[in-house]
């Protein structure tokens, strides 16, 4: 069975930094790309970032680059978004998500920017 | 980037009711095209991919169509499961883009 459970949510000041995580299982992990979505409060689906079964192509929204850095780390199969810089307009669930057409999404990881 | 559109944000519909709900892009896609079905308070849950291939384990009332620009998502039978917001997204290149998401609510 396929898993993939975000860990690293938190309530954080603005400008603050934040390290997100998934861990997955039930697939080959390696073998696949990555990405990461978020939704803010009673809003719609947003693509984060994007990085490749091996890591060498990697892509990011506008309204992050600069300040997210997504990694992978295929020997412990884990996804992970590094956010800097984290303002309001970052609060919302972070989805750890399988392939370019998310056939698996993870529960999700809930980011608040606030003082 | 392409730009996703979906009609109607939301509708009111009975159970056994036939829904469709379409999705536009704002340039050639070609298949690249996936559905989602979120429930409040949960993950989005895969559909559809390449416009019209069913996701493993989802019930056959659902079916997807379309090539190009135009594209649709058919349920055939509504009922109480199936009350949620559905969402497409275009993979034929990044960003990865979404429609701003179909309400479907009890009538």
């Amino acid at each position: 069975e396929v898993q993939l459970v975000e860990s690293g949510g938190d309530l954080v000041q603005p400008g603050g930094s934040l390290r997100l995580s998934c861990a997955a299982s039930g697939f080959t992990f390696s073998s696949y790309s990555m990405n990461w979505v978020r939704q803010a409060p009673g809003k719609g689906l947003e693509w984060v970032s994007y990085i490749s079964s091996s890591s060498t192509t990697i892509y990011y929204a506008d309204s992050v680059k600069g300040r997210f850095t997504i990694s992978r780390d295929n020997a412990k199969n884990s996804l992970y978004l590094q956010m800097h810089s984290l303002r309001a307009e970052d609060s919302a669930v972070y989805y750890c998500v399988k392939g370019a057409f998310g056939d698996y999404w993870g529960q999700g990881t809930l980011v608040t920017v606030s003082s | 980037d392409i730009q996703m559109t979906q009609s109607p944000s939301s509708l009111s519909a009975s159970v056994g009711d036939r829904v469709t709900i379409t999705c536009r892009a704002s340039q050639g896609i070609m298949n690249y095209l996936a559905w989602f079905q979120q429930k409040p308070g949960k993950a989005p849950k895969s559909l559809i991919y390449a416009a019209s291939s069913l996701q493993s384990g989802v019930p056959s009332k659902f079916s997807g169509s379309g090539f190009g620009t135009d594209f649709t998502l058919t349920i055939s039978s509504l009922q109480p499961e199936d009350f949620a917001t559905y969402y497409c997204q275009q993979y034929k290149s990044y960003p990865l883009t979404f429609g701003g998401g179909t309400k479907v609510e009890i009538k």
